[in-house]
């Protein structure tokens, strides 16, 4: 039978407005979160990560937000701009997990001019 | 410093058929991981390995193996490809054997017919 793609939700940004994309976690002893980039036909690009041991870091461009208490990430973009068109992949590990990254299923920004 | 690296970039194989897939991880970095992309699927751990060896496995049935040589250097392997494994291979390497960040090469694309 046909096979039935992951739906990925799709957020449409105004070339210079800023992005929140959300993600939620599933595993409680998760302890590193990152978020990751990836451009049609190229792996997933690092953007940034934050430890469970902080709430709030901040990049260039880039802030991640780590809501413990409801297991939740988000990253925000300043001033979203053509080139930040891509998917957006929150992935968590554990102390224990030895490797793996658990990812999500993915967020497609598009930048409209 | 260069990437990470994958070859090949393209292969198509028919079933039945066995495939091995090579990683060179960024230099100085001694832990190489592999996933498995599907659209179905999204993004899926397949196996880890840190100074040659196998500390971590996915999901995925034993047909999937890996290796890792003395020079950090990894390769995949897939026995008796099925019309499934069709996907995106990406490998992802790190400094060290705890958590940080991992970098991924840009894939390999494995078409099975």
């Amino acid at each position: 039978g046909e096979s039935v793609g992951l739906h990925l939700p799709t957020l449409s940004v105004q070339e210079g407005d800023n992005s929140i994309i959300n993600c939620a976690y599933s595993n409680s002893a998760s302890d590193y979160f990152i978020w990751y980039k990836q451009e049609s036909g190229k792996g997933p690009q690092f953007i940034i990560d934050i430890r469970s041991n902080m709430d709030k870091r901040q990049g260039q461009r880039v802030t991640v937000l780590l809501n413990k208490t409801v297991k939740h990430l988000s990253l925000q973009i300043a001033a979203t701009q053509p080139g930040d068109s891509a998917v957006y992949f929150c992935a968590e590990e554990g102390t224990d997990s030895w490797g793996k990254l658990q990812f999500g299923a993915g967020t497609q920004v598009v930048v409209t001019p | 410093k260069a990437g990470v690296t994958q070859t090949p970039r393209y292969l198509i194989k028919t079933r039945g058929q066995q495939v091995t897939l090579s990683c060179s991880p960024i230099s100085g970095h001694r832990s190489v991981s592999w996933y498995q992309q599907t659209p179905g699927q999204g993004l899926q751990f397949l196996f880890e390995y840190f100074s040659e060896t196998q500390r971590n496995k996915g999901n995925f049935p034993g047909r999937f193996s890996g290796r890792q040589f003395s020079n950090s250097r990894s390769e995949m392997n897939v026995s008796t490809l099925e019309l499934g494994d069709s996907a995106l291979y990406l490998c992802a390497s790190r400094r060290a054997g705890g958590t940080d960040t991992q970098y991924f090469g840009p894939g390999t694309r494995l078409t099975v017919l």
